[in-house]
Formats: structure tokens, sequence, C-alpha cells
């Protein structure tokens, strides 16, 4: 059965500071990876998706980016984090147009 | 642009009442919708995806139907129970011509509380 993983769960890191949030998926080859942000009061929000290795699509103007330099790896990062950055960040895989699944979170907090 | 809107934001029910939840959307051109359930400080738990095909799905005590021409979803949940409390959101999918890849626009959550 396919599994999605995401780590940390829980991060705070000061203003400027880099960030690298890793995803992996099990279980399936060549998934659509994605990464949605839910910050308070503002619902989900797609950020970047992928369709293959190397192969990003940015959704909205933004501090962060996204790189998928394996099969079933996807990862978010900031070169320099801001206050507005924190939220709640999900990574999920579908297969196609068929059903999307999501990872646990984490829990980002810039102070 | 697509809009995804649930109505209400939040609902208390009394435990074995059964719940109905609403889910609408402005563009009808969807691929697929899919509902969802998050407990506080966690990811997403897929419950149910309705194909732009079908017209419901049911998994357990869940039935979600699909209304694509009126825009419209609803998620029915039978004789509830405190387990069941949670958020539940919809999101539909797959709404850009030719774009690949299920991209989901969600609704802003129903809060859902079941009372003992």
């Amino acid at each position: 059965s396919q599994t999605i993983h995401q780590w940390p769960a829980t991060l705070v890191q000061p203003v400027g500071s880099p960030l690298s949030l890793e995803c992996t998926v099990e279980g399936t080859s060549n998934p659509n990876l994605y990464w949605y942000r839910q910050a308070a009061g503002r619902g989900l929000q797609l950020l970047f998706y992928s369709v293959g290795i190397g192969q990003i699509s940015s959704e909205v103007p933004q501090n962060l980016s996204a790189s998928r330099p394996q099969d079933r790896q996807f990862i978010l990062s900031s070169k320099k984090l801001l206050l507005s950055d924190s939220g709640f960040y999900l990574c999920a895989w579908s297969g196609g147009w068929s059903e999307a699944f999501f990872g646990q979170g984490t829990r980002l907090t810039v102070v | 642009k697509q809009e995804v809107t649930q109505i209400p934001a939040a609902l208390s029910v009394p435990e074995g009442e059964n719940l109905v939840l609403n889910c609408s959307f402005t563009d009808s051109a969807i691929y697929n919708l899919q509902w969802f359930r998050q407990d506080p400080g966690k990811g997403l738990t897929s419950l149910l995806l309705i194909q732009s095909s079908q017209r419901e799905q049911t998994s357990g005590r869940l039935n979600a139907s699909l209304d694509k021409s009126s825009g419209r979803s609803t998620l029915y949940i039978a004789a509830s129970q405190p387990g069941d409390s949670a958020t539940y959101l919809c999101a539909s999918g797959g709404q850009q011509p030719g774009a690949a890849g299920n991209k989901l626009t969600f609704g802003g959550g129903t809060r859902v509380l079941v009372k003992p």
C-alpha cells in the first residue's frame, strides 16, 4: 500500500533563516506531488505541484521554492523565512486525476 | 477561477442525529470532487472521491452526492457519533482543462461537533 511521509512535524524558525521540508511517498511510482499551505483563517491553498522529476509548477508568487530530486521525493525550501510564511504545510500525492492523499503536515512557526 | 464554499462553517448535533454537510462550487467543469476529514493539528484523511461521471459514492455511514449542473455536493453521515467530531473539507479537482495532475480547490470547511 502507498504511504506518504512528511517531516518534521513541527518547526520553529527565526525570521531570515532557511527552510527545508521534506516529503516522500512509498508504494507507488511517478506520482503527482503537491505542496499545500493552510494558514489560519485562509483555508488550504495549493503552492506547488509536480508531475515528474525536475518538473515544478508554482501556483502563487511567494518566498518559497520546491524541488523534486527523485521520483518520490518533494522538497519545500526557502532561503530566508518571513513571518508570513508561518502556517501548516501539507504534502500530497495522487496518481493522475485520481484520489489525493495527504501527509500529516508540518506546523511552521516563524518568530 | 474556481471558488468552493462550505456552509455552515460550524455545526453541533446530538449523538445519533444524521449530519448533512454542504459544498458548492462555481465552475461545473470539474473532473472530480473529494471529501476529507481533518482532526485538530493533523493532516487530511480522504473520505470519498466522486468522479465527474458519478452521482454519488458510499462508504459505511458516509454518502456523498454530486450534482455538477447545480454546482453542489453533499456529504451525509448517518447516525453520528462523538468520534465524528472533526472538520470536514470538500475540494474540487482537476478543474483546469489540459492541466496535469489533480490540483484541488478547497472549501473553508465545516467544523462538526457531535455531543454525547
